[in-house]
């Protein structure tokens, strides 16, 4: 079945870069998303991408999307603490009705 | 416009009983989906409903169910609850749950402790 992949943990000083990476193997996955959790709360959509788009940038976040690797990143320029939360990849094929979650990753700010 | 609401928000229950956790999906939606979120499993898909019908189910067992009601509203109930039954229950709303993009609005969720 389908799968998706991303490290547990990442961990950056205020004000650098951060790179989240995820892998995906359903070929026919053609909606791409990022969703953010902060303590205590549901998750929140923070971008998506289609599968015909390389890159999206929205503010400080930049997502790539490498479809013959199925590879999937989230960059977020000048991370702040507000940052601090876990960070979902999730894909869905163009005839499915819900999306593959990843497991998730901490994202750790420290001054 | 109000988002999803999930109620309880805590709940403590002990090994052997029911649970019935409820969902209000963002006004306008149709589409209805439950996850469970654990340390170790991370987010698994329960069900999704739409129009008052089940329309996809993951591998959880039968002690696992819900309904919708007319106004889009919707329960989980977990029977015979056990230990690793203890996680964080998700309830997302969409508006048509078609299959093209379609972007799932999430509650705060339901901290279920199981004793």
């Amino acid at each position: 079945g389908e799968d998706v992949e991303q490290s547990l943990f990442l961990s950056v000083r205020e004000g650098d870069s951060s790179v989240i990476n995820c892998t995906y193997t359903d070929s026919s996955s053609t909606y791409l998303y990022w969703y953010k959790q902060e303590p205590g709360a549901g998750l929140q959509l923070l971008t998506y991408i289609f599968s015909n788009m390389d890159m999206k940038q929205d503010q400080r976040l930049t997502v790539l999307l490498n479809k013959k690797d199925k590879h999937l990143s989230l960059r977020i320029a000048d991370t702040q603490t507000g940052d601090s939360a876990i960070y979902f990849c999730a894909e869905k094929a163009g005839g499915s009705y819900i999306p593959t979650f990843g497991r998730g990753t901490s994202l750790i700010v420290h001054p | 416009k109000a988002g999803v609401t999930q109620t309880p928000r805590y709940l403590i229950k002990t090994r052997g009983q029911q649970v019935t956790l409820s969902c209000s999906p963002i006004s306008g939606h149709r589409s209805v989906s439950w996850y469970q979120q654990t340390p170790g499993q991370g987010l698994q898909f329960l069900f999704e409903y739409f129009s008052e019908t089940q329309r996809n189910k993951g591998n959880f067992p039968g002690r696992f169910s819900g309904r919708q009601f007319s106004n889009s509203r919707s329960e989980m109930n977990v029977s015979t609850l056990e230990l690793g039954d203890s996680a964080l229950y998700l309830c997302a709303s969409s508006r048509s749950g078609d299959s093209s993009y379609n972007e799932q609005f999430f509650g705060p969720g339901t901290r279920l402790t199981v004793l």
